[in-house]
C-alpha cells in the first residue's frame, strides 16, 4: 500500500524567505504526485501535478516541485514567501489504474512579517 | 460551471440522529470520493464510486453509507450519528485526468 510522509507538521518562515516543503511517496512504481493547498475554512485547491512528464513541475502562485526518483521525494518549494502563501499544505499520491490518492497528514505553512 | 458543491455547509446533530450529505459536480465526472478531515490526521477516505450506480469502501467506511443514483451526485448518510463522526467532510470528483477537484466541505459536528 502507498504512503506518503510530510515531514514537518508546521513550518514557519519569514516574508521573503524560501519556501521548502517536504514530502516522500513510497511506491515501487513512480505515482502521480500532488500538491494541494488548503486555506482556512475552504476546500482543497491543486498546486501542481506531476504525471510522468518533466521532474520539475511549476505550479500556480509561483510554487514548483521537484521529482526525484532516487529518494521517492517530491518537495514543494517557492523562492520567495508571501503573506498570502499561509495556509496548509497536502501532498498526495495515486498511480495509474488506482483511482484513489493517498495523502499526507498535511504541513502548516505560517509566513511571519 | 460551479464545479463541486456540497450541502449543507455546517450541521449540528444530536447522538444517535441521522443526516445525509449530498454532493453534486457538474463536470460530468464518473469517479467521485468521500473524506474526512481531522486535526493531525490529513484526508481519509470513506467511500467512493467509479460510475453511477457503483460504490467502494475507502481507508474509514463504518458508521456511513453512500448512494450514487445519478452520475452528478454523491450521497454520504450518517445513520446514526456519534461524537466520532464530528468532523468536516469533503466531496472530491475526477474525470479522466488524475486530479481530483475538491467542494467547500460540511462541518458537522455531534454532540
Amino acid at each position: 500500500a502507498q504512503s506518503v510522509t510530510q515531514l514537518g507538521s508546521h513550518v514557519s518562515v519569514s516574508e521573503g524567505a524560501l519556501v521548502l516543503l517536504r514530502c516522500n511517496y513510497s511506491s515501487s512504481v513512480p505515482p502521480y504526485l500532488f500538491w494541494y493547498v488548503q486555506y482556512p475554512n475552504q476546500g482543497l485547491q491543486l498546486l501542481l501535478k506531476y504525471t510522468s512528464a518533466a521532474t520539475l513541475v511549476k505550479g500556480i502562485n509561483g510554487f514548483e516541485a521537484e521529482f526525484k526518483k532516487s529518494e521517492t521525494s517530491f518537495h514543494l518549494t517557492k523562492p520567495s514567501a508571501h503573506m498570502s502563501d499561509a495556509a496548509e499544505y497536502f501532498c498526495a499520491a495515486g498511480g495509474g489504474s488506482n483511482y484513489k490518492l493517498t495523502f499526507g497528514k498535511g504541513t502548516l505553512l505560517t509566513v511571519n512579517p | 460551471n460551479a464545479g463541486v458543491t456540497q450541502t449543507p455547509k455546517f450541521r449540528v446533530l444530536k447522538t444517535g440522529q441521522s443526516m445525509t450529505l449530498l454532493c453534486a459536480q457538474d463536470m460530468n465526472h464518473e469517479y467521485m470520493y468521500w473524506y474526512r478531515q481531522d486535526p493531525g490526521m490529513g484526508l481519509r477516505l470513506i467511500h467512493y464510486s467509479v460510475g453511477e450506480g457503483t460504490t467502494a469502501k475507502g481507508e474509514v467506511p463504518d458508521g456511513y453509507n453512500v448512494s450514487r443514483l445519478k452520475k452528478q451526485n454523491f450521497l454520504l448518510g450518517l445513520e446514526s450519528a456519534a461524537p466520532s463522526q464530528t468532523s468536516v467532510y469533503f466531496c472530491a470528483s475526477r474525470g479522466a485526468s488524475p486530479d481530483q477537484y475538491f467542494g467547500p466541505g460540511t462541518r458537522l459536528l455531534v454532540l
